[in-house]
């Protein structure tokens, strides 16, 4: 069964730093595009970025370069997520997601992550 | 950017309705949309790629249809466990956007 599988729920202050999980298996991990979403609350799914764990090609919505970085490491099959200074505005829930086409940047988001919820509050 | 627009923002019908969602491209896209759908409380989970191809085991009382900039999803027979915000994609270039979403109740 292909699956991803996220880190669990983190709550942080502003300002701290924060990198979160999501680890694949049931597939060959390195051949698969991992996008990551954000949801905050009671709002709709947002695009974050994706990245080819092969060789840690990365691609940023503009709305996220420069916010979070998105790292890969296929040796032990996982995805990673990561903030360096937090803020109040980045409490949302967080999914990792594989494209569904081998080795195709321009594919479809199945399976998704179970989702980590990051909560920032001082 | 490529920008998605869903329309309308949420609806409320009957079971056994027809419902049709719409999304509309800002730029052609060709058939590179995706819907999913979002249960309340849960994971997002892919319904149609391809703009027409159902996913394995989703119901086939969902359908999708269009090209190039507009787009839409139909459900022919709304059921209660249908309930639910349905989200289209687009995955031709990056970012892949998503639309906003639209809220689907039961009348």
């Amino acid at each position: 069964e292909v699956q991803l599988v996220q880190s669990g729920a983190e709550v942080k202050k502003p300002g701290e730093s924060l990198k979160i999980s999501c680890k694949g298996s049931g597939y060959s991990f390195s051949n698969f595009w991992i996008a990551w979403v954000r949801q905050m609350p009671g709002k709709g799914l947002e695009w974050m970025g994706i990245i080819y764990p092969s060789d840690s090609y990365t691609k940023y919505s503009p709305s996220f370069q420069g916010q979070v970085t998105i790292s890969a490491d296929k040796s032990i099959n996982t995805a990673y997520l990561q903030w360096n200074s937090l803020k109040a505005s980045d409490t949302a829930m967080y999914y990792c997601a594989r494209g569904d086409g081998f080795g195709e940047l321009s594919s479809p988001l199945d399976p998704w992550g179970q989702g980590t919820l990051v909560t920032v509050s001082s | 950017d490529i920008q998605m627009t869903q329309s309308p923002a949420s609806l409320s019908a009957s079971i056994g309705d027809r419902v049709t969602i719409t999304c509309r491209a800002s730029q052609g896209i060709s058939n590179f949309l995706a819907w999913y759908q979002q249960k309340p409380g849960r994971v997002p989970n892919l319904l149609i790629y391809g703009a027409s191809t159902l996913q394995s085991g989703v119901p086939s009382r969902f359908s999708g249809s269009g090209s190039g900039t507009d787009f839409t999803l139909s459900i022919s027979s709304l059921q209660p466990e249908d309930v639910a915000t349905y989200y289209c994609q687009t995955y031709n270039s990056v970012p892949h956007t998503f639309g906003g979403g639209t809220k689907v109740e039961i009348k």
